[in-house]
C-alpha cells in the first residue's frame, strides 16, 4: 500500500524565519512524483511544487525547495524567507500509476502558522 | 482561464436529508475527481471519471453516495441520506488525461450535518 505520513501537525515561526516540513512516504514503486501542496484557511488548495522520482536534482520554486533522498523515502520541504501569506494547511502527497490511472495519496497536513 | 468551481460553498442539512454538490472543471480537462477531506486530514478519493465514465469509484460509499458526469463535463456527487459523519469538505478536482495532468482543485463545499 501507498502511505504518505506526515509527523508535524502543527508548526509555528517567525515571519522572515526559514521552515522545514517533514514528509515520509512508503511504496514499492520506482516511478512516482511527489507534490506538496498549500491550502489556506478556506481557499483552495494549490500546487505548491513537484519533484520527479527519477530526477535526483531537488526541485526549487523560489522560496521554496525540497530535500528528495529516495533512499530514505523522504520529501522535506523548505520555506525559506517565510511570509505571512504562507500560513495555511500543507499536504505532502504521492501520486504513481495503477491499472492505467494516476491516483494521488496525501499526508495528513500540517498546519503552518508565520507570525508576524 | 477559469479554475474548478464548485457549489455550494457551504450547506447546513438536517440527517436524513439528502443533499447534492456541482462541480464544473477547467476547460478541457476531460478528468474529473471527487475527494472527502475530513477536518484536519488530507482529502481522500472518492471517485474518478474519465470523460463521462466513472473509472474508479471503489471508495465511493455505494449505499448513499451516487455521482454522476453526464455529458462529461460538469458532475454532481450526491448523499441521500445524509448522516452526522458526512460532515466534511468534498473537493472537487481536474486534470488532462495526458502529458502533465496536474491535478486543479476547486473550493470545495463544506457540508455540515445536525
Amino acid at each position: 500500500a501507498q502511505t504518505v505520513t506526515q509527523s508535524q501537525p502543527e508548526m509555528s515561526v517567525q515571519e522572515a524565519e526559514t521552515v522545514t516540513l517533514s514528509c515520509t512516504y512508503d511504496t514499492s514503486e520506482n516511478n512516482y512524483y511527489l507534490f506538496w501542496y498549500k491550502q489556506p484557511p478556506s481557499r483552495q488548495m494549490i500546487l505548491v511544487i513537484r519533484q520527479e522520482a527519477y530526477k535526483q536534482q531537488n526541485a526549487t520554486e523560489n522560496r521554496f525547495s525540497v530535500n528528495f533522498q529516495k533512499a530514505a523515502k523522504s520529501f522535506s520541504l523548505k520555506i525559506s524567507d517565510s511570509q505571512l501569506g504562507d500560513t495555511a494547511m500543507y499536504f505532502c502527497a504521492f501520486r504513481f500509476s495503477t491499472q492505467g490511472a494516476q491516483k494521488l495519496v496525501f499526508g495528513q497536513g500540517t498546519r503552518l502558522t508565520i507570525n508576524p | 482561464e477559469a479554475g474548478v468551481v464548485q457549489s455550494p460553498r457551504y450547506k447546513i442539512i438536517e440527517k436524513k436529508q439528502p443533499v447534492a454538490f456541482w462541480c464544473n472543471p477547467i476547460s478541457g480537462h476531460n478528468t474529473l475527481y471527487w475527494y472527502l477531506q475530513n477536518l484536519g486530514q488530507g482529502p481522500e478519493l472518492l471517485i474518478r471519471y474519465e470523460n463521462e465514465e466513472a473509472v474508479d469509484d471503489s471508495q465511493l460509499p455505494k449505499d448513499r453516495f451516487s455521482a454522476e458526469r453526464l455529458k462529461g463535463v460538469d458532475s454532481t456527487l450526491k448523499i441521500q441520506p445524509a448522516e452526522l459523519g458526512d460532515s466534511a469538505v468534498y473537493l472537487c478536482a481536474s486534470s488532462r488525461s495526458w502529458g502533465n495532468n496536474e491535478q486543479f482543485f476547486g473550493p470545495g463545499t463544506r457540508l455540515t450535518v445536525l
